[in-house]
């Protein structure tokens, strides 16, 4: 069974860029989560799909991030523009409907704003 | 305020035992979880505890009181390959599912 994929790995970018990260959850799991970890900082919740619906995008920083989840499979996180602070590791995480405790992790975008 | 801590370093020996301890303050409580994540791969489940008391897997053991705001991993027979971060999280609420509070993780370093 393949995991959770993320893609890009590592994107570098300037400031005032836009930048298009993909995450492919496990196959059949409608969660869908976004993370992100801020060098020298924890792990912090960006949002929650079910399906394609947002369920909580409480922890998305500002109105540069853009998430979607078209149809319910694949999910995008959009930064439009990249600012400095916004560099950081993005992870992706996914985890079956019924079984919610368990998340499935992506190996996370290394995204750095020049 | 949502608080979690546990110390940022660790240093053990092959073959000993080890013990990540994790403190928590949180404005709701359901669930407590550990995840293993190795330099440049994605965090790894290991353990969730929701009632108090210790939950044994294999090499690998996690306690948990609520009314201390306490847990603890437990890593038994270390091995080479336990050198990862590990880190603590926190559900606040059941309907919150997979939305975790997030400790700043355990760099354990395992030497011969």
């Amino acid at each position: 069974e393949a995991g959770v994929t993320q893609f890009p790995s590592h994107s570098v970018i300037e400031k005032g860029q836009t930048v298009t990260l993909r995450c492919d959850p496990i196959s059949g799991h409608d969660n869908l989560y976004w993370y992100r970890r801020v060098m020298g900082k924890e792990i912090k919740f960006l949002l929650h799909f079910v399906k394609e619906s947002k369920q909580d995008e409480s922890g998305m920083p500002n109105n540069r991030f853009l998430a979607e989840r078209t149809g319910g499979t694949y999910s995008t996180l959009k930064v439009q523009p990249a600012e400095l602070e916004d560099s950081g590791v993005y992870f992706c995480a996914s985890s079956h409907l019924l079984t919610n405790e368990k998340l499935f992790f992506g190996s996370g975008t290394q995204l750095s704003v020049l | 305020g949502q608080n979690i801590d546990q110390p940022t370093e660790m240093t053990a020996t092959e073959g000993a035992i080890v013990q990540i301890n994790c403190t928590y303050q949180t404005s709701g409580f359901n669930g407590l979880f550990w995840y293993q994540q190795h330099a440049g791969e994605a965090p790894t489940f290991l353990s969730y505890n929701v009632l108090d008391g210790l939950e044994e897997k294999g090499r690998f053991s996690s306690f948990l009181s609520r009314s201390k705001g306490y847990s603890y991993l437990l890593l038994k027979e270390l091995q080479m390959k336990d050198s990862a971060s590990y880190l603590c999280a926190v559900r606040g609420f059941y309907n919150q599912g997979g939305k975790l509070i997030f400790g700043q993780g355990t760099e354990l370093s395992v030497k011969p």
